[in-house]
């Protein structure tokens, strides 16, 4: 069945770095945008960063520009988020979210994997 | 700036009709989408494309628009249907960002 599973999530501190990794199967994952989502503890849902199915184009909300970067690997069917520079209100669980074949819908999510940033 | 609000809460009785509005100025021109999430869950797509139901999803789960509100209504609801619930769009006037709406917590009495 179509299931994306992330991973990577752990304890780093302030200023550190984190490689989160999503392993989709069950679709043709190079056919798909992919997005990274988040939630803060007790929060709503923010949008991080997504990238086109092909890896040519890449998003990023402001509040991570700079200093996350999105990437692929079509021939793992794996999706990353690079977090470099991280601050305390970083910490949040992190999911990854497939698009539809309408753009802007999520039809797929993980099932998260949590990111806790502290000294 | 581009932002979805939502009421923080709804409260209805089994069996009545839950209606939980999202306003924002782009919604004149995009798309909104629904997500429901329970405790300790991922979100799951409930409503696309301000009507559309994905399969899978009850009957008893619709969403309207007019303007720039749309609304999910859930009918006839279930204890099951408690969560909290997500309006999203999108916006590529400047550089393409996604909005998530506050969320609102749908909680039956």
């Amino acid at each position: 069945q179509v299931q994306l599973v992330e991973s990577g999530g752990g304890v780093v501190q302030p200023g550190g770095s984190l490689r989160l990794a999503c392993a989709a199967s069950g679709f043709t994952f190079s056919s798909y945008g992919m997005h990274w989502v988040r939630q803060a503890p007790g929060k709503g849902l923010e949008w991080v960063a997504f990238i086109r199915y092909n890896g040519n184009n890449r998003y990023y909300a402001d509040s991570v520009k700079g200093r996350f970067t999105i990437s692929r690997d079509n021939s793992k069917n794996t999706l990353y988020l690079q977090m470099n520079s991280l601050r305390v209100d970083d910490t949040a669980v992190y999911y990854c979210a497939k698009e539809t074949d309408a753009t802007d819908v999520f039809d797929v999510w993980g099932q998260g994997t949590m990111v806790t940033v502290s000294s | 700036s581009y932002e979805l609000t939502q009421p923080p809460s709804v409260s209805v009785s089994p069996g009545q009709t839950a209606r939980i509005p999202c306003s924002g100025d782009a919604l004149a021109k995009r798309h909104a989408n629904w997500y429901q999430q329970k405790p300790g869950q991922a979100p799951v797509l409930v409503i696309y494309k301000d009507s559309e139901r994905p399969s899978g999803i009850p009957e008893r789960f619709s969403g309207s628009s007019s303007g720039t509100t749309v609304t999910l209504t859930i009918s006839g609801v279930q204890a099951e249907d408690e969560a909290d619930y997500y309006c999203q769009s999108a916006d590529s006037s400047g550089s393409y960002h996604v909005i998530f709406g506050g969320g609102t917590k749908l909680t039956v009495l």
